[in-house]
């Protein structure tokens, strides 16, 4: 089954507004991953935060980890159209090397 | 440096034959994965694979699929006998190392039409 729940499951927002997405996960995690998938496209890296971070930046971005609620969030500040994907969080574990992906959010930003 | 290669981008088979799919990786990636995409939905881990070694194939169903790691080439995924059930996108993904340093790398995908 899946590790990762995205919620919400879509978001629509207008240009220069902020969207917020988060994930819940299940069990113990070495890091969690973000990234981002275009239509019809694979998935880009975003940004890692390790199990012992609590927040991280990368330009737009702030990805906070709270791992005694098994849960991150996504925080993308002044959107553009052009941020309008899919967004899927994903988690490592200790005794594992795969990524187990989050069934995603699919952000639409208006101009 | 180009990323990581998948082909063919799209694949069209009829119910009962075979679909090979390919990836290569990033240079100096020695490290695949495979992961399968149903419209709409999140990835689902299939295997993972290091040169000419399966490290963990705990996605992959156990009958008709297969997946390679030679050591000269590309990384192969094989299905025989697909099915309709079998329609989906599959994604390659390549890292220099573990998951627990380095992020993963994504092709664009190949999607697989079973008619």
């Amino acid at each position: 089954s899946q590790q990762g729940e995205e919620d919400p499951q879509a978001l629509s927002i207008q240009e220069g507004e902020n969207a917020t997405m988060n994930c819940s996960y299940k069990t113990s995690i070495n890091n969690l991953q973000w990234y981002r998938q275009n239509s019809g496209r694979g998935l880009v890296h975003l940004i890692l935060i390790r199990s012992n971070e609590r927040e991280k930046h990368s330009g737009r971005l702030r990805v906070t980890l709270d791992t005694s609620k098994k849960s991150s969030s996504l925080l993308i500040t002044a959107s553009r159209a052009a941020d309008t994907a899919s967004y899927f969080c994903a988690t490592s574990g200790y005794n594992t090397d795969k990524l187990i992906f989050g069934t995603g959010t699919r952000l639409q930003v208006f101009p | 440096n180009a990323g990581v290669m998948q082909n063919p981008r799209h694949l069209v088979r009829r119910r009962g034959q075979e679909a090979r799919l390919r990836c290569s990786p990033m240079k100096g990636h020695s490290h695949v994965y495979w992961y399968r995409q149903l419209p709409e939905e999140g990835l689902k881990f299939m295997v993972y694979l290091q040169k000419e070694n399966i490290i963990d194939e705990s996605g992959m169903p156990k009958e008709r699929f297969s997946a390679e790691f030679p050591k000269e080439g590309p990384s192969i995924l094989r299905i025989q006998q697909v099915v309709r059930g079998d329609s989906a996108a599959y994604f390659c993904a390549s890292s220099p190392g573990r998951t627990d340093n380095s992020p993963l790398h994504f092709g664009n995908g190949t999607r697989l039409t079973v008619t």
